[in-house]
């Protein structure tokens, strides 16, 4: 499968812990993103990724989030001291720059519940 | 305010019924825009991209309205299958990041 790809699919943790994801994205592509995503809403902007370089960070994601890409390749995003509220769906996405109106190709995401 | 906004319905329609949703975006520099369908608890996939002369894709076509910031979709003999959230994306001016809409939900009844 070359799709984007994303572990784990599921995530149940007490509020106050922390919580890594990893995305890996299609190979060639060089832009990641993460966005998040509630019932019944579209996916919001979190951060993205050009190669290795984190390019934008959303003003959703706060001090408690932290994202990387250290070699240009996989990426992880990190949430630390969980709270109820970043109960959410987290989707990466990637997309090759190479031409100006390519699409983003989404991984399964992970749903997070923090209970 | 937000940069797309979408109806987001639901939409209850027979099989064969002729269904259209429409989306408005607020960032006129905006450069790209793509219609994603998105099955309940999966990831969003590509629909179809809209290009500014319109385009269409079997019983789907998607049009852009640059002067009224609003992208259109229309789905014609509507199927069972079809049932989904249709999701208006758009990408920022400077094709940084995509923009979200929070989903027009269709449902096709037999």
């Amino acid at each position: 499968d070359t799709g984007v790809s994303q572990d784990p699919r599921h995530k149940i943790t007490k509020r106050g812990q922390n919580v890594t994801f990893r995305c890996d994205p299609i190979s060639e592509h060089n832009r990641l993103y993460w966005y998040r995503q509630t019932l019944g809403q579209g996916p919001e902007f979190l951060t993205y990724f050009q190669n290795e370089a984190q390019l934008e960070k959303s003003r959703l994601l706060s001090d408690r989030f932290s994202a990387e890409r250290p070699k240009g390749s996989f990426s992880t995003l990190e949430i630390q001291r969980t709270e109820q509220g970043d109960s959410a769906m987290y989707l990466c996405a990637s997309r090759s720059t190479g031409a100006p109106n390519t699409e983003a190709f989404f991984g399964q995401g992970t749903r997070l519940t923090v209970v | 305010r937000k940069e797309v906004e979408q109806d987001p319905g639901p939409f209850n329609v027979p099989e064969g019924a002729t269904v259209a949703f429409n989306c408005t975006y607020s960032n006129s520099a905006s450069q790209s825009f793509f219609w994603y369908r998105q099955d309940c608890r999966k990831e969003p996939k590509l629909l179809m991209s809209v290009y500014s002369s319109g385009n269409e894709d079997g019983r789907f076509t998607a049009q852009l309205n640059r002067a009224s910031q609003y992208i259109s979709l229309l789905i014609r003999d509507s199927k069972l299958s079809d049932s989904a959230t249709y999701l208006c994306v758009v990408m920022g001016y400077n094709f940084n990041k995509f923009y979200f809409g929070s989903g027009t939900k269709l449902n096709v009844k037999p």
